[in-house]
């Protein structure tokens, strides 16, 4: 099993639609979890941290689910500029391995 | 931009060249990492750092040398490569949370 997975997609949406991403991690002692974003031949940037009480930042929500190994997004209302690769990010803490998923392609259309 | 720079931006070099790229944060991180991610594929760890100790070596061919002098510089040395090693390769840094990476430098080996 992939220490950390995702849907590689595309997920193709209309613009306005809500879109959400799940993210699975198999180590259970994982601790600090992220979602990065990723523009065409850009590197990655933090979108932003995911606590166990979920956080939200504008149309953005990220959720924790330990019991299950599982991270997810939700982006609402759609942008044009929404369209990224989202990547999950998982670390393990230690000698601070930091292990990303491959990254979920979204492709927001007019 | 997120204080880690990475140079040079671009590198054409021939399958004898020996060359070096270059990355620079002075954040006070003390975990650096190069990342190594290739047309349309995810990002791939290559080597990790933490104060100035090799801790991982993701199995990478000796083509590629890692050094880290201090807390705040990491090289990747290149020879002998090879047409398939063409990519975009990431320099990142943390201390205790998120990842912050360079721009990356993207490699095409001719």
């Amino acid at each position: 099993r992939k220490e950390v997975e995702q849907d590689p997609g595309p997920f193709n949406v209309p613009e306005g639609a809500t879109v959400a991403f799940n993210c699975t991690y198999s180590n259970s002692a994982s601790q600090s979890f992220f979602w990065y974003r990723q523009d065409c031949r850009k590197e990655p940037k933090l979108l932003m941290s995911v606590y166990s009480s979920g956080n939200e930042d504008g149309r953005f929500t990220a959720q924790l689910n330990r019991a299950s190994q599982y991270i997810s997004l939700l982006i609402r209302d759609s942008k044009l500029s929404d369209s990224a690769t989202y990547l999950c990010v998982v670390d393990s803490g230690g000698y601070q391995k930091v292990t990303f998923g491959t990254g979920t392609k979204l492709q927001v259309i007019p | 931009e997120t204080g880690v720079t990475q140079t040079p931006r671009h590198l054409v070099m021939g399958m004898t060249n020996k060359k070096s790229l270059k990355c620079e944060q002075h954040l006070g991180h003390n975990a650096m990492y190069w990342y190594k991610q290739s047309a349309k594929k995810p990002l791939e760890l290559m080597f990790v750092y933490n104060f100035k100790e090799q801790t991982e070596n993701n199995s990478v061919p000796s083509r590629f040398s890692p050094e880290c002098p201090n807390s705040s510089h990491l090289f990747l040395h290149l020879h002998t490569l090879q047409p398939e090693d063409s990519a975009l390769y990431l320099c990142a840094s943390k201390l205790n949370t998120e990842a912050f990476f360079g721009q990356g430098t993207r490699l095409t080996v001719v």
